[in-house]
């Protein structure tokens, strides 16, 4: 099992709608991303935080907002989706930011369907 | 040039079989690399880190080769469970929190 937990697992939400993805982890990591992934495509990054504070974001409409409201916890706000936003919405994290980065946690992801 | 890129196979092959998949990359500053398998609509899961050389862990082999930039994954014994994508992934041109993953090769091992 992934020690990085991902809720919901399915989100099904209109184009008007306000919902929030959450993600959890209690291993002590400093550093926690969201990511999103297209069917058949590698997952692409969308945002980025170290320390709690939001150190990349990669031009990421203002229609997902990341809130990371303490170490163990990060937050990705929806508002105003478009059909082409669905995907499956990963957050990772990893224990910190240098050279081991790249060892990445992640969690099972949600999978979203914008109608 | 792509800062990653992979052979999207698909890599058919035998239960066990050898097989190996190489990754190429643009960034001669990166000093780590990684192998994910990503299992059909699961999440990617680190299999190996390669910081030097190369490294081992049973049947799994990465290499890297810094003069050509491409680091591979050599798959020996090849089993049924192996079938998967795997995932080439550098950090970016922009620092160790950018990482940058391939687009995946996918490996189906049949009976």
């Amino acid at each position: 099992d992934t020690e990085v937990t991902q809720t919901p697992k399915h989100l099904v939400m209109g184009m008007t709608n306000k919902k929030s993805l959450k993600c959890e982890q209690h291993m002590g990591h400093r550093a926690m991303y969201w990511y999103k992934q297209k069917a058949k495509k590698p997952p692409e990054l969308m945002f980025v935080y170290s320390y709690e504070k939001l150190s990349i974001n990669e031009s990421v409409p203002s229609r997902f907002s990341p809130e990371c409201p303490n170490s163990s916890l990060l937050n990705l706000h929806l508002h105003a989706l478009q059909p082409e936003d669905s995907a499956l919405y990963l957050c990772a994290s990893s224990p910190q930011v240098g050279v081991h980065t790249g060892e990445l946690f992640f969690g099972e992801g949600s999978r979203l369907t914008v109608l | 040039r792509k800062e990653v890129e992979q052979d999207p196979g698909p890599f058919n092959v035998p239960e066990g079989a050898t097989v190996a998949f190489n990754c190429t990359y643009s960034n001669s500053a990166s000093q780590s690399f990684f192998w994910y398998r990503q299992d059909c609509r699961k999440e990617p899961k680190l299999l190996m880190s390669v910081y030097s050389s190369g490294n081992e862990d049973g049947r799994f082999t990465a290499q890297l080769n810094r003069a050509s930039q491409y680091i591979s994954l050599l798959i020996r014994d090849s089993k049924l469970s192996d079938s998967a994508t795997y995932l080439c992934v550098v950090p970016g041109y922009t620092g160790f929190q950018k990482l940058v993953f391939g687009t995946g090769t996918r490996l189906l091992v049949s009976p």
